[in-house]
């Protein structure tokens, strides 16, 4: 079965960082794009990054730009997002999700970040 | 950006009967050189994370019940749920993928009346 499963989420203060992980099962990242999107508490959902398979292409939303970083291990079939100098207005529930180019067809459970102080 | 806007925001509709939710683009989703709408639909049910229902604004992914459809073209679109069931309580949300960065709709709440 395909599956995503995220990790790495936690509470950390105002300009710190974290960096999540996705561990993805039965596929191999290096052949799909990979998304992250997040939904703040109570809130929508906001696209911050993708990957193409092999890594050549990387996008970032305008208000993660130079703080988060998108990057993967094809030996561990895992992608990362670091994320550098949170801020409040970063706390969201982060899923990782597979893409057919930008149709996200595989969502995983998420991973919760609170930047608080 | 290509703006995304749903609606309406909410929408409660009775058991068997018919829910519609509409979005539009800002600007046309339709592709000249493959005459496809990069228009998708997603359900968030309560506590659990998106699921995708359908991709190239009408073709539902498999395991998805054929009550739903999607239909529209260029600017505006629409999911149609055509006899509500107690397990379509969620939030619906359009997304576009036609070019980065990925945007979606607010969302729209359906509830049973």
């Amino acid at each position: 079965e395909v599956q995503l499963v995220e990790s790495g989420g936690g509470l950390v203060q105002p300009g710190g960082s974290l960096r999540l992980s996705c561990a993805a099962s039965a596929f191999s990242l290096n052949n799909y794009w990979m998304h992250w999107v997040r939904q703040a508490p109570g809130k929508g959902l906001v696209w911050v990054s993708c990957m193409n398979g092999d890594g050549s292409i990387k996008h970032y939303a305008d208000s993660v730009k130079g703080r988060f970083t998108v990057s993967r291990d094809n030996a561990k079939n895992t992608m990362y997002l670091q994320m550098n100098n949170l801020r409040a207005e970063d706390t969201a529930i982060y899923y990782c999700i597979r893409g057919a180019g930008y149709i996200l067809d595989v969502w995983g459970q998420g991973t919760t970040v609170t930047v608080s102080s | 950006d290509i703006v995304m806007t749903q609606s309406p925001d909410s929408l409660a509709v009775s058991l068997g009967e018919r829910a519609t939710i509409n979005c539009k683009s800002s600007q046309s989703l339709l592709s000249t050189s493959n005459n496809q709408n990069y228009l998708a639909w997603h359900q968030q049910k309560p506590g659990q994370p998106p699921k995708l229902l359908i991709s190239w604004a009408s073709t539902r992914e498999s395991g998805v019940p054929d009550r739903f459809s999607g239909s529209g073209s260029g600017t505006d679109f629409t999911l149609i749920i055509s006899s509500l069931q107690a397990e379509d309580v969620a939030v619906y949300y359009c997304q576009q993928h036609f070019s980065e960065p990925i945007t979606f709709g607010q969302g729209t709440r359906l509830e049973i009346k």
